[in-house]
């Protein structure tokens, strides 16, 4: 039953590679996000989708792509993996609509590229 | 734009001794506030969050925040140590209802001696 979940929770691939990272929540919530935790433990925000349609898009490189097939899915794909983009990401959600903004975050996944 | 300061990187406390973690943000708006705990190789969890309600937030495992506008603060306190609060704390703002996104401080890494 757990509320966000993400996969896989660990992921280790090779520079130039092409992956994926899956989000699913079962809140009901309207609006997802993908953060990224570096190694210093600094949390920023990436992306946020309101009912599939996005809303929020830091500067991230263009070789990160979120898709929300449905308001309770948000996957992000990376193309062209590089050294630099080694961190943990984090998925959340939260009910805005109704005024309760408060994030649920996912387990993090763990991406190390090498 | 909004921002978090977190004073002090590190916090080391006795068993049963006061916990103070310090928050002061910046906000063009009247913020939202929240305390997020991080166990290690854990995702994020709520511990507590203001919302223009009452400036004394009340939070879970003990935890509480008071609201200062004057000091632009939100410290979080708890009266009395214990070796599970052991975590990395991070304390975000998000400019109120209609943008959704957290802004996060750096974080403080807690430890308990015991």
């Amino acid at each position: 039953d757990t509320a966000v979940s993400q996969t896989p929770k660990y992921l280790v691939t090779q520079m130039g590679n092409d992956k994926s990272i899956k989000c699913e929540q079962n809140l009901g919530h309207d609006t997802m996000y993908w953060y990224k935790q570096d190694s210093k433990k600094f949390l920023k925000i990436m992306f946020s989708y309101n009912n599939k349609e996005l809303i929020i898009n830091e500067t991230v490189p263009n070789r990160f792509s979120p898709k929300s097939p449905d308001k309770a899915h948000l996957n992000l794909h990376i193309n062209s993996l590089e050294l630099g983009d080694s961190a943990v990401y984090f998925c959340a959600s939260s009910q805005v609509r109704t005024g309760r903004i408060e994030a649920f975050f996912g387990q993090g996944t763990r991406l190390t590229v090498v | 734009a909004q921002s978090v300061t977190q004073l002090g990187s590190h916090v080391s406390v006795s068993e049963g001794a006061l916990v103070l973690l310090r928050c002061n943000y910046s906000s063009s708006v009247p913020p939202y506030l929240f305390w997020y705990v991080q166990y290690p190789n854990q995702g994020l969890q709520l511990l507590l969050k203001y919302t223009s309600a009452a400036t004394l937030v009340k939070g879970i495992n003990g935890f509480e925040a008071e609201f200062k506008k004057s000091e632009t603060s939100f410290h979080l306190t708890k009266p009395s140590a214990h070796m599970s609060d052991a975590a990395e704390y991070f304390c975000a703002v998000s400019e109120s209802f209609g943008n959704e996104k957290l802004t996060f401080g750096t974080g403080t890494r807690l430890t308990i001696i015991p």
